[in-house]
């Protein structure tokens, strides 16, 4: 079990580009949550899933943002028509179903729009 | 969305013991109290959590208010190591809002 992984770690991309994170959650998790993180501010919840399913997306910030999980594994962030205000440190996190469980989170994908 | 209070930082002197509070004056009966911390340039950590009793692990120990409006992160003896955000997190249905947290400085 090597933990949480998130590619790429850091992303540069100029401002309209489309730009799309991965993230691999511990293998016996079911449930998998992106969040968003901004200087100075603590992670802010975006949207998760039970294994394919989609629970909760109206925290995605905008039409811009979408993701998926097509097998119940790994999981994609799209970021659409990027903007400056996109620049933050998006974080994953997996967990096993239940409310008594932790979170494992991953080191984050930096993303800066320039 | 946050339900938590914290303070915004604490200072510690190494090799001391560090109690850090949180407010949730708002929890329900079944929420679980949950600290995570969060070095520069990671993701949050697991620390602890807890229902009702108090819990101890490797890390840290948990003390949980008799009516659980409040709880407090003990870190035995603080070490550098141990500078960071601390988030005091209540389980809102499958996901955690974060509030702020409290950052900890540790004084060698």
């Amino acid at each position: 079990d090597t933990g949480v992984s998130q590619n790429p770690r850091h992303k540069i991309t100029k401002r309209g580009q489309n730009v799309t994170f991965r993230c691999d959650p511990i293998s016996e998790h079911n449930r998998l949550y992106w969040y968003r993180q901004t200087l100075g501010q603590g992670p802010e919840f975006l949207t998760y899933f039970q294994n394919e399913a989609q629970l909760e997306k109206s925290r995605l910030l905008s039409d811009r943002f979408s993701a998926e999980r097509p097998k119940g594994s790994f999981s994609t962030l799209e970021i659409q028509r990027t903007e400056q205000g996109d620049s933050a440190m998006y974080l994953c996190a997996s967990s096993p179903g239940g409310s008594a469980y932790g979170y494992t989170f991953g080191s984050g994908t930096r993303l800066t729009v320039v | 969305d946050a339900k938590t209070t914290q303070p915004n930082s604490m200072e510690s002197n190494e090799e001391e013991p560090v109690h850090l509070p949180c407010n949730h004056s708002t929890i329900s009966g079944t929420d679980y109290i949950h600290w995570y911390r969060q070095l520069p340039s990671q993701g949050p950590e697991y620390v602890i959590h807890g229902l009702t009793s108090n819990v101890n692990n490797r890390m840290a120990s948990l003390a949980i208010a008799e009516d659980r409006k409040s709880s407090t992160l003990i870190l035995h003896r603080a070490t550098l190591r141990d500078a960071a955000v601390y988030y005091c997190i209540l389980r809102d249905g499958n996901q955690f809002y974060f509030g702020t947290g409290t950052s900890l400085t540790v004084i060698p």
